[in-house]
């Protein structure tokens, strides 16, 4: 079955520090691979998406099908970048998207 | 366009009441996404739908819910016989087309069952 995993429910990270969010999936075929963010009393909203390639907010997310990672960085954190993210997948036969548990990320000044 | 809108934002419901959660997509949009998000955890995809159509509804539980996405109108969510378990967030989405396409969020209808 189709799966996202989200191992860290918090991060907690200092500012200026690298942050680094995992997000390992399972699906056999071709995914598309998201990562949205919910920032305090807003509404989730699409951060990233694998088939853009682009940097949002100065974070980058890679697609390693070899180890079914779709990780999410950014090389220094912000105290703004604090969220919950969620890893989501999709494929297009079934057209759902499957989210992960999330991860919670705090920024410490 | 106003985006997604979902209401009531707040719902309070006795056990065994129904309740109904609307949801409002973007304009243009003829996909609808329902998830449930329960303290702690993530969202759970519940239901797709298509005007008129469900797509998949894998994620539904086999009683007392129900979905539908009329041709007029909003999508409802509908929970019959509410028990305290059903108490969550429930988010909706919209989106032009399939999977590999964004989806927009509204900003979720929190149930609690008194």
């Amino acid at each position: 079955a189709q799966r996202v995993t989200q191992p860290e429910k918090l991060l907690s990270v200092f500012k200026g520090a690298p942050v680094e969010l995992k997000c390992n999936y399972s699906y056999s075929g071709s995914p598309e691979l998201f990562w949205y963010v919910q920032y305090s009393r807003q509404r989730l909203q699409l951060l990233l998406r694998h088939i853009s390639r682009e940097s949002i907010k100065g974070f980058t997310a890679d697609l390693n099908k070899g180890e079914t990672s779709f990780h999410l960085k950014k090389p220094f954190a912000q105290e703004e970048d604090s969220a919950m993210y969620y890893c989501a997948l999709s494929y297009s036969s079934a057209s759902k998207i499957i989210f992960g548990s999330g991860t919670r990320l705090s920024i410490r000044p | 366009n106003a985006g997604v809108m979902q209401n009531p934002r707040h719902l309070v419901r006795r056990r065994g009441q129904e309740a109904r959660l609307r949801c409002s997509p973007m304009k243009g949009h003829s996909h609808v996404y329902w998830y449930r998000q329960l303290p702690e955890e993530g969202l759970k995809f519940m239901v797709y739908l298509q005007k008129e159509n469900i797509i998949d509804e894998s994620g539904m539980p086999k009683e007392r819910f129900s979905a539908e996405f009329p041709k007029e109108g909003p999508s409802i969510l509908r929970i019959q016989q509410v028990v305290r378990g059903d108490s969550a967030a429930y988010f909706c989405a919209s989106s032009v087309g399939q999977g590999d396409t964004e989806a927009f969020f509204g900003q979720g209808t929190r149930l609690t069952v008194v």
